[in-house]
């Protein structure tokens, strides 16, 4: 299993500026996934991040708004700009094993005011 | 296109057997995933079912029928520690990820 960590745990931000959510993972990994959840709601897949290419969007989520960064098989940056109130969330990154095992990191809890 | 259908709520006692269901249309199909989240929690996994069939894990065990586009999770003596979260998640043939459903709430009474 892996063990994932992601930083901040929480943040609050004003709106029109941007925050960046870093995930690390302990093993090295082909695809990591950035989900966003709102409290009581489903996992939204936002987009799939692999090593040397750049990452596939859902629909609905752009790389203006979205930016992701994936320098490594361990680690990936996800940055939410210009961020508006609609943008408060949990931000969850994932990798998934050769076992079709998702494991998740503890998520980031962002408030935009 | 895809769509998920699984029950938003349910309420069952301790030591009670519960079953909750998930029907799926995906393009291109894998496996179905079940994941469990606790309030504040991140989800976790549970159970991979590729091939039809049950898979027995302790007291949690998951059923596919792929001709069918079903499944289902089948939670046996229930503890209040179950209340949780549940989501079935189809993988589908894109790069393998994962679709989740809305989740099925479960409240376990004493």
């Amino acid at each position: 299993s892996a063990v994932i960590s992601q930083k901040p745990s929480r943040d609050i931000c004003q709106r029109g500026t941007s925050l960046t959510i870093q995930c690390q993972v302990d093993s090295q990994v082909t695809m990591m996934f950035w989900y966003r959840q709102q409290p009581g709601q489903s996992l939204t897949l936002i987009a799939t991040a692999n090593q040397g290419s750049e990452a596939t969007y859902e629909s609905g989520f752009v790389i203006d708004k979205f930016p992701i960064s994936r320098p490594n098989l361990t680690f990936s940056t996800l940055t939410v700009s210009n961020m508006s109130p609609e943008d408060s969330s949990i931000y969850l990154c994932s990798v998934e094993d050769t076992g079709h095992e998702q494991y998740f990191g503890p998520g980031t809890r962002l408030t935009v005011t | 296109g895809q769509s998920l259908e699984q029950p938003s709520e349910v309420t069952a006692v301790e030591g009670a057997i519960v079953q909750i269901n998930c029907t799926y249309q995906t393009s291109g199909f894998y496996g179905l995933s079940w994941y469990q989240q606790h309030d504040g929690g991140a989800p976790t996994f549970l159970s991979y079912n590729a091939l039809d069939g049950l898979e027995e894990t302790g007291r949690f065990s998951s059923f596919l029928s792929r001709s069918d586009s079903y499944g289902y999770l089948l939670l046996q003596e229930l503890q209040m520690k179950d209340s949780a979260s549940y989501f079935c998640a189809p993988e589908g043939t894109n790069a393998g990820k994962s679709t989740f459903g809305d989740g099925t709430t479960l409240t376990v009474k004493p």
